[in-house]
């Protein structure tokens, strides 16, 4: 089965801590992508990879880090920079950066006391 | 004001009805409009798009879209219980590496 996996599903952090969100995804997609969802907003993309080794800030960056070691794999690092970090977070991937067909994981529901 | 506006809801209607759900848009510069549908604590799944104006038609779903108004539409017919779920609109601009542009989402509830 293709697809995109995220881990864990619930994420339960003290203040102050960093974190990490696991995403793989098996549908040989170059283009991955990681998002933040809040209530009553529309996805806001943290950052993006077009290829490995490589990546991009989105509209949210701060507060957040990401590696692309592995065309399969695109974690996420939320730091204790981040200011507000409980929120959904959505990782995503599409064949390419011009493909309006993005593939989404199940997400991971981050909470930080 | 926000590139992409879209009633939050929730929308409840009862089973069988007709569904609209709607998008609009500031950025004239918009090429493909999408419509994603994410059920409770999932990720969003593509339902439909379209490239430029026009109609869509995919079983019950049909997407339209008006450039002229910058508005976008998805219709649902004969909904079922099973179409609860937030629909959200995404949009993207035609030249390549740019990013997606998405509303914040409607809640939608077919009642049995």
């Amino acid at each position: 089965d293709g697809g995109i996996t995220q881990s864990p599903k619930y994420l339960f952090r003290k203040e102050g801590q960093n974190v990490t969100l696991s995403c793989e995804q098996n549908l040989n997609h170059d283009a991955m992508y990681w998002y933040r969802q809040d209530p009553g907003q529309g996805l806001r993309l943290i950052y993006y990879s077009q290829i490995v080794n490589d990546f991009q800030k989105g509209d949210i960056a701060e507060g957040y880090s990401v590696s692309r070691e592995k065309k399969e794999s695109f974690p996420l690092t939320v730091t204790s920079a981040q200011k507000n970090p409980t929120a959904f977070y959505l990782c995503a991937s599409s064949l390419d950066r011009g493909a309006y067909e993005q593939y989404f994981g199940p997400g991971t529901r981050l909470t930080v006391t | 004001q926000k590139e992409v506006e879209q009633d939050p809801g929730p929308l409840s209607v009862p089973e069988g009805a007709i569904v609209s759900l709607n998008c609009t848009y500031s950025n004239s510069a918009f090429q493909y409009f999408m419509w994603y549908r994410q059920y409770s604590r999932k990720g969003p799944e593509l339902l439909m798009y379209t490239y430029s104006s026009g109609n869509k038609e995919d079983g019950r779903f049909t997407a339209q879209v008006d450039k002229s108004s910058k508005y976008i539409s998805l219709f649902i017919r004969d909904s079922q219980p099973s179409d609860s779920a937030t629909y959200l609109c995404a949009m993207l601009r035609s030249d390549y590496g740019q990013n997606f542009v998405f509303g914040p989402g409607t809640r939608l509830s077919v009642l049995p």
